[in-house]
């Protein structure tokens, strides 16, 4: 089995602090991770992804994530953060050789106080 | 290329009609995918394909729901009948068959039945 943890439904920082929204999962054998974002009435979009090698992955927008395999943990991070990204975030995880599909977080919601 | 397309965006329609939901995937993709979002459940998968053919169907809910893929460039989600509880966001994505690639996501259709 897989599944995608996301502790936490709200997360609220203040503009130009850094951000921070955690992911912990459950796979059998090595991970492929995601991570998205949803806007309002919008679908998800594609920010990041682990695969293999470095375990800090950059992606868009100035966001990154750090792939902690003792603590199965894909924590999203950005050094200073923008009212514009307040908006949900999906965590998710698949099995490498695995044949399901990808198992999504319940999602974190992100505000961002000007 | 326009990304995932999904139509309508938005559908309203009485308890009991049938429901038909549009996905045009990107070109060149050929896995995809009908996730339902709601509230109370999250972002649940309810079918993919792969070249056209369903993989995995085990997220369907009820027999009311069916899916097809009659060619690449197409694909269904349809309701028949459709109930109250059926209401949500129904999203389309695609994405090649290698599977350390990402979805990438329509617009969604928000379905609420009456």
């Amino acid at each position: 089995a897989q599944s995608v943890a996301q502790p936490e439904d709200q997360v609220n920082v203040a503009e130009g602090n850094p951000l921070t929204v955690k992911c912990t999962y459950s796979v059998s054998g090595n991970p492929y991770l995601f991570w998205y974002v949803q806007y309002p009435n919008r679908g998800l979009q594609f920010l990041l992804k682990y695969i293999t090698g470095d375990n800090l992955v950059k992606g868009s927008y100035g966001f990154e994530a750090e792939f902690n395999k003792s603590q199965t943990s894909f924590h999203l991070k950005k050094p200073s953060a923008l009212v514009s990204d307040s908006a949900l975030y999906f965590c998710a995880v698949r099995g490498q050789g695995s044949a399901r599909q990808l198992t999504f977080g319940s999602g974190t919601q992100l505000t961002v106080l000007p | 290329d326009a990304g995932v397309i999904q139509s309508p965006r938005h559908e309203v329609t009485e308890m009991g009609q049938e429901v038909t939901l549009r996905c045009k995937p990107i070109s060149g993709h050929n896995s995809l995918f009908w996730y339902r979002q709601t509230m109370m459940r999250g972002l649940e998968l309810l079918i993919y394909f792969n070249n056209n053919v369903p993989i995995d169907d085990s997220g369907m809910p009820e027999d009311r729901f069916s899916a097809k893929m009659p060619n690449a460039s197409f694909s269904t989600l349809k309701i028949q009948p459709s109930e109250p509880r059926d209401s949500a966001v129904y999203f389309c994505a695609s994405r090649t068959g290698s599977t350390n690639t990402e979805a990438f996501f329509g617009q969604g259709t928000r379905l609420t039945v009456v």
